[in-house]
């Protein structure tokens, strides 16, 4: 069965503090795994995609990284407004080739203490 | 910039009830998915669809079905509304060329009483 684990469950860091998340996959057939940011009581909001592994992206504090089982999110020098829980997804190729959903972890609750 | 919206954030129903659950994009997507996120379980699909009258079962479809009559607006329907149907749905759309991501709305919360 196609699973994606998310750890730790939960991290509270100071600011300033420079820590990463981890997403891992077992998985046949990766089209592509995804990162998503979501504030409380709000939709999950795009952050990076990755294809293939050695794969890297940035954004500000934000490093993504995937290897062959497992993907990093690296946050270097997080502030307060970091905090939120962070979801890993992966998108899976399909004999025919159509549409299809993701299929997420259970996310990481991040807090970024001042 | 992408805009999916969905046509209420919180709603009250009861047992029983029939409930819609309105979705419009902006952006000209083909396909569109409809998801339910509860603490312990993260995102589940329930729907998804991948064209104007396509729709296809997720993981979980049992006691919902759909409907896509307009390319733009993608609706969730809860035939006969249970307490275990208390959730957080997200409607969510994607273009079939170029970028495989998802782009969400704000969500629904459903409490059904």
């Amino acid at each position: 069965e196609d699973q994606v684990t998310q750890s730790p469950e939960a991290l509270r860091l100071q600011e300033g503090e420079s820590s990463s998340l981890n997403c891992s996959y077992t998985v046949s057939g990766l089209r592509g795994l995804f990162w998503y940011r979501q504030d409380p009581g709000k939709g999950p909001e795009f952050l990076f995609t990755l294809y293939s592994a050695g794969e890297e992206k940035e954004k500000e504090r934000l490093k993504a990284t995937l290897t062959k089982k497992e993907s990093f999110l690296h946050i270097t020098a997080p502030k307060p407004e970091d905090s939120a829980t962070y979801l890993c997804a992966v998108r899976l190729r399909t004999p025919g080739g159509g549409a299809d959903g993701l299929t997420f972890g259970k996310g990481t609750h991040l807090i970024i203490q001042p | 910039d992408v805009k999916v919206t969905q046509s209420s954030r919180y709603l009250v129903k009861r047992t029983g009830e029939k409930v819609f659950l309105e979705c419009v994009q902006d952006m000209d997507h083909e396909n569109m998915f409809w998801y339910r996120q509860d603490p312990g379980l993260g995102l589940r699909l329930i729907y998804f669809s991948y064209d104007v009258k396509m729709k296809e079962k997720g993981d979980i479809p049992e006691g919902y079905s759909v409907s896509r009559e307009k390319k733009e607006r993608f609706s969730l329907i809860l035939e006969s509304a249970s307490t275990n149907q208390t959730s957080m749905y997200l409607c969510a759309s994607r273009s079939q060329v170029g970028t495989d991501t998802q782009y969400f709305g704000p969500g629904t919360r459903l409490t059904v009483l």
